[in-house]
């Protein structure tokens, strides 16, 4: 069972900034399985990214996603006000298919 | 475009069984390629999956909700279903359905539907 840990829990930052979120999986996730999740207040998950690197359609090119080895990474290059919300990563290459904690991004 | 809609009980009594159903419209739910899954959040929590189905009818559970959770689909309603029984008061979350697709992740959500499990 792959076990996927975020980090930070929390990131405090202010509009036009660059958020850099961490994914570490606990095993190698196959075929770079990992999407990228944002979940705002009340509403279900959206898919950011998939494929570790690759933008699900409509998803604005300030998310990229990139992945090392067992660590991955999602970075929001400018922060618009709408991009302060909950993201989690999710590997879906092995079951169980689970999500990380989430890393909230919040307004300083 | 592809929507899901949970539908079922929003409140069910301890040790009862939990019954959700996830209607797709707008594409099929026959197609290969996909698989059929239910995600739940706690209330102020992260997500956690519960399973998901394949077109083949074959399934995958999370290990820790194994032993209480059936999913099945019907084609001929373009529904999925979940069943999680023996249900407490730490099954109450809001119960989301979602398509995924082989090499891409989850895409398309259901907006996701409340169960409150007490008496």
């Amino acid at each position: 069972e792959i076990v996927l840990t975020q980090s930070p829990g929390t990131l405090s930052l202010s509009p036009g900034d660059a958020a850099t979120l961490s994914c570490r999986a606990s095993q190698r996730v196959s075929s770079s399985s990992l999407a990228w999740y944002q979940q705002r207040p009340g509403q279900a998950p959206r898919l950011l990214i998939y494929g570790a690197s690759r933008r699900a359609p409509g998803i604005p090119d300030r998310f990229s996603g990139s992945e090392s080895g067992t660590d991955f990474t999602l970075t929001i290059s400018r922060l618009e006000p709408e991009d302060f919300a909950v993201y989690y990563c999710q590997q879906y290459g092995r079951s169980p298919f689970a999500f990380g904690p989430g890393t909230k991004v919040d307004m300083k | 475009q592809v929507q899901l809609q949970e539908s079922g009980p929003g409140l069910v009594k301890p040790s009862q069984t939990l019954s959700l159903a996830c209607t797709v419209s707008g594409g099929s739910i026959s197609s290969g390629g996909y698989y059929w899954s239910w995600i739940r959040q706690h209330p102020g929590k992260g997500l956690e999956w519960i399973g998901c189905i394949y077109n083949s009818g074959s399934t995958d559970y999370n290990p820790s909700l194994k032993s209480r959770i059936t999913i099945s689909i019907d084609t001929s309603k373009k529904q999925f279903s979940l069943s999680l029984n023996s249900v407490t008061a730490a099954d109450t979350a809001v119960y989301y359905c979602a398509r995924g697709a082989f090499g891409s992740g989850s895409y398309y959500w259901g907006q996701g539907t409340l169960v409150t499990v007490s008496s």
